[in-house]
Formats: C-alpha cells, structure tokens, sequence
C-alpha cells in the first residue's frame, strides 16, 4: 500500500493564482481531512470528510473548498491564492469510528509570493 | 478553537535521560492521541488512550490522562538522539470524525 500520498511536494504561486492539492489514499478509510502547519501555530484543520460525497469545514475554511467524489480522493483546491495561505500542507485518513489513528501524507509547500 | 496546548514548546535533554511533554484540552473527549513530526516529514501516530483509561503504555512510552484536570502527558524513557522530533497531542473533542492537534512540543535529545 502507498499509504496517503500528495502532489505536489512544493509549489510556488503568485497572488490570485488557483491551483488544486491533490490527496489520495489506498487503505479504504472512510475519514479523510485536510490541515496546514504553520510556525508556532499547530496543525489547524481546514476541511475534512466522512465519506464520498460528505463534507464539512474545519477550524480554518476561508479560501478552500473541497470535494470527495471517490472513497480514495480528496482534492483541496485554492480560489485565489494569497500570501496568507502560504504553509505546509497535510492531507490524513483513518477509518471510521472513534478510536482509529490517523494517517497523515508527506505534505506539500506552498508558497504564495 | 477546540486547539490543544502542548507544555513546554520545546525541550532539550541529554541521551538516557527521561522526556515529559503535557498536553491541556478544552473540551470532553473520546479518545487522546499523541504523535510525532520529524523535521519536514508527516505526523506518525504513536498511542492513543481512551477517556475511560488513566494510563498507557508502548515500549519506552507512557501516556496518562486525567479527564478531570483535562490533561495529558507523554513520558519518553531513556531517550535517544533519534527520538528527536516534534510531538503532538490530538484529541477528539467530542465529535466523532474530527480530530483537533495542539501546537506541539519541540524535543532535542543531545548524543
């Protein structure tokens, strides 16, 4: 199994730009969820779904949006990029149920200039 | 925010010596998490306990929780270079599907 894998690893965009994360995982997990790390500030959750065709916002929404068509993929997609949306970013599965860790992919760098 | 608070931020100890890292939360959980972040890589999960457990263990971790005071901890023994790293508690926050990461604890061991 690949595990949860992301591309691109690093990406450089320019003020308005739009672009999509993409996120996909092999291991049939139902849960899937997007966050960005931040110094100092943590992981912070932005989206996340509890199936295809399911999702709901996190802590941190504003300039994402997110779909989930398949069990496999969950694309994070940025309108307009802004220099504030400038982080690493981590897509994570784990099954359903309460007590399931979490496996998190090797996360993307974006810079927004 | 449902964030946590990880105690200190970051903590600096010598090989063979033991590493405490605590973790405050706001609201009731299910379950508590913790796990850890080498430098530019993605998180990896180390143990989790559930609400209605007070203490846990996995090989040279041990985690304890206390519900009433809202607070984790995570002791790491005899520590090595190699454990190194950023560690993160995560915990539920009374939802089923969502789970809410503290800003981590930064931890160098010295060889």
């Amino acid at each position: 199994n690949a595990g949860v894998t992301q591309t691109p690893k690093f990406q450089v965009l320019k003020t308005g730009q739009s672009m999509t994360l993409q996120c996909a995982q092999d291991m049939n997990h139902e849960y899937m969820s997007w966050y960005r790390q931040d110094p100092g500030m943590g992981l912070r959750l932005i989206h996340y779904s509890v199936g295809a065709g399911i999702t709901d916002q996190g802590e941190v929404p504003n300039g994402y949006n997110v779909s989930r068509s398949t069990t496999e993929d969950f694309p994070l997609r940025l309108l307009s990029a802004a220099p504030s949306q400038t982080s690493v970013y981590f897509c994570a599965s784990r099954p359903a149920g309460l007590y399931n860790e979490q496996f998190f992919g090797p996360g993307t760098r974006l810079t927004v200039l | 925010s449902q964030q946590g608070e990880e105690d200190p931020q970051a903590l600096s100890i010598q090989e063979g010596e033991n590493a405490t890292m605590n973790c405050s939360y706001k609201t009731s959980i299910n379950n508590l998490q913790w796990y850890r972040q080498n430098s530019g890589r993605g998180l990896v999960h180390l143990i989790l306990i559930r609400s209605n457990e007070r203490e846990k263990h996995s090989g040279r971790l041990r985690v304890t929780l206390d519900t009433s005071k809202k607070s984790s901890s995570l002791l790491i023994t005899a520590s090595r270079a190699a454990d190194t790293a950023s560690y993160f508690c995560a915990n539920s926050g009374g939802s089923n599907y969502k789970l809410t990461f503290g800003k981590g604890t930064l931890l160098t061991v010295n060889p």
